[in-house]
């Protein structure tokens, strides 16, 4: 157990629609990280927030947003949702001590766009 | 960031010691190498991290040679169980940070 939960574990929606993934990290992280993994893809970088304030972006699509709240705890919006956006979605996190390079991650959340 | 290239996969046989190498030319001098391991789907979880020359854990060791372009994730006489993907990243995880495909290893009994 890596101390950071996700939920849901499961998401089952249709095109067209909107969810909402939540992120909780280890106790005393500042840093929140987005992953999506597709299936048998590698794991893509979307968006690193540190202590509520946005860090770094990867490829994150304009219909997806995520914003990291005063208790540390982070939200992913997935809006306008594809077929293709079905993947796993993993949240991380880190210690302002151990830095970056060190991520904790939760057990993600699989989303199915049907 | 700098690039990384592993081997897409490796068979091994329980017992067996398993290294893999990961090559990083562009490595700048700020950048630490890190090795992460997934399962299927499970998060990817951290598995040893270094600078330089060796660093060894209860899991694993890493050789970094003198000019750093490339490091070895040693397995010492793994098991079934550490079938797996294994993933080296070296760079600044604020920036753009990607995962590459990794090297799935497949330990065989």
């Amino acid at each position: 157990d890596s101390g950071v939960t996700q939920t849901p574990k499961h998401l089952i929606t249709a095109t067209g629609q909107r969810v909402t993934l939540r992120c909780s990290p280890r106790s005393g992280d500042l840093s929140v990280y987005w992953y999506q993994q597709s299936l048998d893809q590698g794991l893509q970088f979307l968006i690193q927030y540190y202590n509520g304030e946005e860090r770094a972006k990867g490829n994150i699509l304009e219909r997806f947003s995520a914003q990291q709240f005063p208790d540390l705890h982070s939200e992913l919006n997935l809006s306008s949702l594809e077929l293709g956006d079905s993947a796993l979605y993993f949240c991380a996190s880190s210690s302002p001590l151990a830095g970056e390079e060190t991520q904790y991650f939760g057990p993600g959340t699989r989303l199915l766009v049907l | 960031l700098a690039k990384t290239t592993q081997p897409i996969s490796m068979d091994s046989y329980e017992g067996q010691e398993v290294n893999i190498t990961c090559s990083h030319n562009n490595i700048a001098t700020n950048d630490y190498i890190t090795w992460y391991q997934q399962f299927p789907s499970q998060g990817p979880r951290f598995i040893i991290q270094g600078y330089k020359t060796k660093v060894t854990n209860e899991v694993a060791s890493l050789f970094i040679p003198a000019d750093r372009k490339s490091s070895t994730l040693s397995l010492p006489r793994v098991s079934l169980s550490d079938t797996a993907v294994y993933y080296c990243l070296v760079g600044d995880y604020g920036q753009n940070f990607v995962f590459g495909p990794g090297t799935r290893l497949s330990v065989l009994p």
